[in-house]
């Protein structure tokens, strides 16, 4: 069946414009998870969906990030004024759930964003 | 809080021979360990997972991992070596829902594991 896809795959921006990426998780997964991996971090934990309920945003590095699902499906994750620092590859992943049996997490392809 | 530590950021191999990269975790509630790889330009693929189920943990193309917890490990084992084993090996942690936690994966630095011919 069909996995996560994001879009674009690729993005290359200027400092300073704001980005919007996208993440199609599988469905019926209601958990939805976002990392970035660059050189510098590492990957890392960004913002959590599970379901309607209110999400985790304790891995987003400054409010020039936002999140946010539409429909409990589709989720888009913005950066306001990119800066250089944010050049990384954004990864979306999606789990049938957050309980230890459901949580195997799938992910997409990623995209990969430039900052010049 | 929980973390993991891969203790080898390069590992080289011979073709046919065994393959060792080593992770210790640090979790403060009974963990879930993963192995995942990323081969170049490629997404991250889940190797394997341990859930509290047997601590000896067999996951895809001849990959096992053992749970040890009186030495907080979970290294990843191959037997023999293909040239297609070249890749990143992230090793993960997560505490799953415990306490309320959101089951973010925590990885580690990652290992780069080259297999010479």
């Amino acid at each position: 069946g069909a996995g996560v896809s994001q879009s674009p795959s690729n993005k290359v921006t200027e400092k300073g414009k704001d980005v919007e990426l996208r993440c199609d998780p599988i469905s019926g997964h209601t958990a939805l998870y976002w990392y970035r991996q660059s050189l510098g971090q590492g990957l890392e934990f960004l913002i959590y969906f599970q379901g309607n309920s209110a999400p985790d945003k304790s891995g987003l590095p400054s409010d020039r990030f936002s999140a946010e699902r539409t429909g409990g499906s589709v989720s888009t994750l913005t950066i306001q004024r990119t800066q250089q620092e944010d050049s990384a590859v954004y990864l979306c992943a999606s789990s049938l759930g957050r309980s230890r049996v459901l949580s195997e997490q799938y992910f997409g392809p990623g995209t990969r964003l430039t900052v010049t | 809080a929980q973390s993991v530590t891969q203790l080898d950021s390069h590992v080289s191999v011979s073709e046919g021979t065994p393959v060792l990269l080593r992770c210790n975790y640090s979790s403060s509630y009974s963990p879930s360990l993963f192995w995942y790889v990323q081969h170049p330009n490629k997404g991250l693929q889940l190797l394997l997972k341990y859930t509290s189920a047997a601590t000896l943990v067999k996951g895809i193309n001849g990959f096992e991992a053992e749970f040890k917890k009186s030495e907080t490990s979970f290294h990843l084992t191959k037997p023999s070596a293909h040239m297609s084993d070249a890749a990143e090996y992230f090793c993960v942690v997560s505490e799953g829902d415990y306490g309320g936690a959101t089951n973010k994966l925590i990885f580690g630095t990652g290992t780069l594991l080259a297999v010479q011919p």
